[in-house]
């Protein structure tokens, strides 16, 4: 069946560090890929998304680029802040759907210190 | 522009009872997602609802259920609690095919 793997966590980096949180599928057909970032005591917040190969998703800083020969979706920024400190999980949906059954990873929790 | 809310945000029942979660969806959006989170782990995807009617659906017991109205609510049950039903619970919406938007979840504890 369809699923996401991510890297394992805690990613612990200083600020302004360069960020890789890595994110492979395995899916049929043509999912839609997403990250999403969970903040302490709250629920997830969409953070960016591509819908079809070689798309790049990019949203405060942070971006992904759907690459369907490696199946990857690597989430990258070039300098975290304190407050990025969260769990970012990856996310596919299963159709063209994007808010349709979403298969998610297990989240990867990243703490910047100052 | 209220985004996705759920209620209440915390919940203490005992095995064996019922329970009811409440979620409005984000204006506009006319489809509404359920998923169960464990701790630590990733969110796992119960059922979908649409046009009032359950469109798909996890892999998850029939002690789930659920409800769409049509002002485009919707409510979670779940009968019969378990221990390991004790998770953090998150309603989505979207529109139509559009991405998914969650609320903030209600933390359910069975004891």
């Amino acid at each position: 069946g369809n699923s996401v793997t991510q890297m394992e966590g805690p990613v612990t980096l200083s600020e302004e560090a360069f960020l890789t949180i890595n994110c492979t599928y395995t899916a049929t057909g043509y999912p839609s890929l997403f990250w999403y970032v969970q903040y302490p005591g709250e629920g997830l917040q969409l953070l960016l998304k591509a819908t079809k190969a070689d798309d790049k998703g990019s949203n405060k800083g942070f971006e992904a680029t759907y690459r369907k020969e490696t199946t990857s979706f690597h989430l990258e920024k070039g300098s975290v802040q304190v407050s990025d400190s969260a769990v970012y999980f990856c996310a596919l949906s299963e159709t063209y759907n994007q808010g349709g059954k979403l298969i998610f990873g297990q989240g990867t929790e990243l703490s910047v210190k100052p | 522009d209220a985004g996705v809310t759920q209620s209440p945000t915390h919940l203490i029942k005992t095995r064996g009872q019922q329970v009811t979660l409440r979620c409005s969806p984000k204006s506009g959006h006319d489809t509404v997602s359920w998923y169960q989170q464990a701790l630590g782990q990733g969110p796992q995807f119960i059922f979908q609802y649409y046009e009032e009617e359950e469109r798909q659906r996890g892999n998850f017991p029939d002690r789930f259920s659920g409800h769409q109205f049509p002002n485009y609510s919707s409510e979670l049950n779940v009968n019969a609690l378990l221990l390991g039903d004790s998770a953090l619970y998150l309603c989505a919406s979207s529109l139509r095919q559009g991405a998914a938007f969650f609320g903030q979840g209600t933390r359910l504890t069975v004891v």
